[in-house]
């Protein structure tokens, strides 16, 4: 049972233009929610996370919406660039030492 | 932010031998670190959970008598694929917790001749 659902599979944006990833999960005891970046054959680096008890937060180009009661929570990238190409992955677990469990990932295509 | 490092970074071995990959924690000390899986396109496969001096907890369907994990210290955990074949062949990722969140290493490309 795939217990955070990721969407889109793919996304192409413009320069410029606002890239939005959207995952939802089951498991109401997860309480921590982060998003990582993953550049071909590298390692997935943290890029933004979140925790419950805000709606959103936002870091530079990077903003996390996320919705409680809908469970769900989504990544926002504004401003979009090519440099910003690359797969994204959203995650959740209870607490940052326990299993994460990401989601199936979104590859990322900023056109110029 | 906390840094793990993954070393090395790409092995090409003949099929039968092993092969050992060393993931460290150089800036903080990872009571836990967990090893993953990552198939092309597709996303990261937990295989174990490693806790420094205890065995480590393997997920199903892992083999653990192939891949052996330790981890000796606070701060390096190891990988050894044992007599690897070309189905081993796969993108290896290390993660460790620091300072509130989750670090990953960058990866060993592992191709089984």
């Amino acid at each position: 049972q795939q217990q955070v659902k990721q969407s889109p599979q793919s996304l192409i944006v413009q320069k410029g233009g606002i890239s939005i990833i959207n995952c939802a999960y089951e498991n109401t005891a997860f309480d921590y929610f982060p998003w990582y970046q993953q550049f071909p054959g590298k390692g997935p680096a943290l890029l933004i996370a979140i925790r419950p008890d805000v709606s959103e937060k936002k870091e530079g180009r990077f903003t996390i919406s996320f919705n409680k009661s809908a469970k769900q929570f989504s990544l926002h990238i504004m401003d979009s660039q090519p440099g910003d190409s690359a797969t994204y992955f959203c995650a959740a677990s209870k607490n940052t030492g326990n299993q994460f469990y990401f989601g199936t990932g979104t590859s990322l295509t900023v056109i110029p | 932010g906390a840094v793990v490092s993954q070393h090395p970074s790409r092995v090409i071995c003949k099929s039968g031998t092993s092969v050992k990959i060393e993931c460290r924690s150089l800036d903080f000390q990872a009571t836990t670190m967990f090893w993953y899986r990552q198939f092309p396109k597709k996303s990261l496969m937990l295989m174990a959970t490693s806790n420094e001096g205890s065995k480590a907890t393997y997920e199903q369907g892992v083999e653990k008598d192939k891949f052996l994990i330790n981890h000796a210290s606070l701060t390096l955990s190891t990988l050894t694929v044992t007599s690897a074949h070309p189905e081993d062949s796969s993108f290896y990722i290390c993660s460790a917790r620091g300072s509130g969140d989750r670090y990953f290493g960058a990866g060993t490309r592992l191709s089984v001749l």
